[in-house]
């Protein structure tokens, strides 16, 4: 069963403008909240993270906001950038099965 | 800046063929990770290695095995490769002091079984 989900497989927004993605996850028990972004022919590199104890998080240009009673997790970029277009993926960590489960990725393009 | 190396960036092999993909970090960390990654599946995880010599099963072990003999080296094996086993293979490494949520990629290894 996949504990993480991302429901739109791609994303495309205009330069400046906000890029809003999205995922959902299934168990209430996880503790932390991670993006990733990835560029082709790289590996996923950490981009943000947020505590099971907070509601937001930011770091400049993005920020994640935790929504735990819809058990739903989004990252904002403002204002986006052409390089930001990647592939991001969302991820959730358990403490206690310390182990990473990672969402199917969201294609984002930033338009020039 | 960590680096995590992965033996190759492209493989192609036969069906049956016993394979190797080799996972180099150099930051002494103590935990290491393989990954899948699939269209449509995101990235799955097959085998994670607490320390030297410790592993654990991760969501689709079936098919492989682990190796980890060195605290750097952490290698994949394929016992006899399938064409469902062609995908994109990706290592990760991450210390248990301070940000233990974070994890290093290598760049992949894309394996393709004929």
């Amino acid at each position: 069963d996949q504990q993480v989900k991302q429901n739109s497989p791609s994303l495309s927004v205009q330069e400046g403008r906000i890029s809003i993605l999205n995922c959902d996850y299934t168990n209430s028990m996880f503790d932390y909240f991670l993006w990733y972004k990835k560029y082709p022919a790289e590996g996923p590199t950490f981009l943000i993270s947020i505590s099971s104890i907070k509601d937001k998080n930011e770091d400049g240009r993005f920020t994640v906001f935790l929504n735990k009673s819809a058990k739903h997790l989004s990252l904002h970029i403002v204002p986006s950038q052409p390089g930001d277009s990647a592939v991001y993926f969302c991820a959730v960590y358990s403490n206690t099965g310390n182990q990473f489960y990672f969402g199917t990725g969201t294609s984002l393009t930033v338009i020039p | 800046d960590v680096k995590v190396t992965q033996s190759s960036r492209y493989l192609v092999k036969r069906t049956g063929e016993k394979v190797f993909l080799e996972c180099v970090q150099d930051m002494d960390h103590e935990n290491m990770f393989w990954y899948r990654q699939d269209p449509g599946l995101g990235l799955r995880l097959i085998y994670f290695s607490y320390d030297v010599k410790m592993k654990e099963k991760g969501d689709i072990p079936e098919g492989y095995s682990v190796s980890r003999e060195k605290k750097e080296r952490f290698s994949l094996i394929l016992e006899s490769a399938s064409t469902n086993q062609t995908s994109m293979y990706l290592c990760a490494s991450r210390v248990i002091a301070g940000n233990p949520y974070e994890q290093y990629f290598g760049p992949g290894t894309r394996l393709t079984v004929t």
